[in-house]
């Protein structure tokens, strides 16, 4: 199974700050893939992170908003901007490779205040 | 993909066998049925995946009737680090460079 790591594992922040979220993976996987997941709730597939390309973004979430870049095929961030309360969340990076078993990090806890 | 239907929440003691039944009527001819467990403050980890019958692990047996409509994850033995939340989900074979759809999960908690 893939080993995947997030950074940072939480933090807090001032609204209106952006805040970067590093995804790093063992072994090159086919696909990376950026999940919200609100207090409380199931997760929310917020995009997937494409190398060398723009990532795809699911209903309801914008490039400005979570801008995503992915320069290999073991790295991927998440940047989310412009932050409010709304978007205090565990931020999620998941994995899938020639197994096609999906894995996921260990996610960042993100609290705006 | 096929939506998927399990309890909100379950209860049991240490030692007991838990089983979590989750619905998935509209399941394709190519779909698999995928169990996730979720600990608190930690991703989602795979348990469990079958297409039909009984599959078995070290962690969990999962059983699918012929019709495909519903499955049953079980659960030997829980003790109190069973405690989390379990996902039920359906995916295609060919999903490798697609993502999962999480529903709500059940939650459950094992009691001393």
């Amino acid at each position: 199974s893939a080993v995947i790591s997030q950074k940072p594992s939480r933090d807090i922040c001032q609204r209106g700050t952006s805040l970067t979220i590093q995804c790093q993976v063992d072994s090159q996987v086919t696909m990376m893939f950026w999940y919200r997941q609100q207090p409380g709730q199931s997760l929310t597939l917020i995009a997937t992170a494409n190398q060398g390309s723009e990532a795809t973004y699911e209903s309801g979430f914008v490039i400005d908003k979570f801008p995503i870049s992915r320069p290999n095929l073991t790295f991927s961030t998440l940047t989310v901007s412009n932050m409010s309360p709304e978007d205090s969340s565990i931020y999620l990076c998941s994995v899938s490779g020639v197994s096609e078993t999906q894995y996921f990090g260990p996610g960042t806890r993100l609290l705006v205040l | 993909l096929a939506k998927t239907t399990q309890p909100i929440s379950m209860d049991s003691y240490e030692g007991q066998e838990v089983n979590i039944t989750c619905s998935h009527n509209n399941i394709a001819t190519n779909d698999y049925i995928t169990w996730y467990q979720q600990f608190p403050s930690q991703g989602p980890r795979f348990i469990i995946q079958g297409y039909k019958t009984k599959v078995t692990n070290e962690v969990a047996s999962l059983f699918i009737p012929a019709d495909r409509k519903s499955s049953t994850l079980s659960l030997p033995r829980v003790s109190l680090s069973d405690t989390a939340v379990y996902y039920c989900l359906v995916r295609p074979m060919d999903t490798g460079r697609r993502a999962l759809t999480f529903g709500s999960g059940t939650r459950l908690q094992v009691q001393p």
